[in-house]
């Protein structure tokens, strides 16, 4: 099965808080997990990629993935009003070193960061 | 920068109709994808190509067909449009990595 769970939202802060995203997923074949932005009427837009556990740093936005729980976050700090869109997570099993196969994504969170 | 670009941002079509949508990536990326997006329903892969000629079955591929004649041009085909079939369409493309790059999606509306 390739179930992905990602809470809907949808999610407001203030600006400048903290924002954690948060995916959980039940097939422990995924190697490959992405995350994307969306904003209305458009296609997503590739964010943050990591492959297997661990951390990943890029500007304001940190990526977690723990394989053991099945579970990734997605933070975002200093939050912003140009951050408001609708993020998804994604992932894949990795044939081909990734390429090869379709993602599986979540439902994606509407995030709203009020000025 | 990654570019994939979609025929078309909006479609209406009739009940029956022959529908074709249209991708382009300027990449030179071997693996090409097309995903539907509904409310509540999230994306969902529809078919895919890994190379000119060959393709395979995603999620959901009732309905759809798709062709890959040139490795930059993936086609969606929807043989008969049915109003189920009313949804955002998205194409990607992908490099080695699996990171995939959309287009901007195409809006059909099939009445």
């Amino acid at each position: 099965q390739k179930e992905v769970e990602q809470d809907p939202g949808p999610l407001s802060v203030p600006e400048g808080a903290i924002v954690s995203l948060n995916c959980t997923y039940s097939n422990s074949a995924f190697q490959y997990f992405m995350w994307y932005r969306q904003y209305s009427r458009k296609g997503p837009e590739l964010l943050m990629y990591t492959y297997s556990s661990g951390n990943k740093e890029d500007g304001r936005f940190t990526a977690q993935v723990d394989k053991s729980s099945k579970y990734i976050s997605l933070f975002i700090r200093d939050s912003q009003p140009s951050d408001s869109a609708t993020y998804l997570c994604a992932m894949t099993f990795g044939r081909g070193g990734g390429g090869a196969d379709g993602l599986t994504f979540g439902k994606g969170t509407h995030l709203i960061i009020q000025p | 920068d990654v570019k994939v670009t979609q025929s078309s941002r909006y479609l209406v079509k009739r009940t029956g109709e022959k529908v074709f949508l249209e991708c382009v990536q300027d990449m030179d990326h071997e693996n090409m994808f097309w995903y539907r997006q509904d409310p509540g329903l999230g994306l969902r892969l529809i078919y895919f190509s890994y190379d000119v000629k060959m393709k395979e079955k995603g999620d959901i591929p009732e309905g759809y067909s798709v062709s890959r004649e040139k490795k930059e041009r993936f086609s969606l085909i929807l043989e008969s449009a049915s109003t189920n079939q009313t949804s955002m369409y998205l194409c990607a493309s992908s490099g080695p990595r699996g990171t995939q790059y959309f287009g901007p999606g195409t809006r059909l509306l099939v009445l």
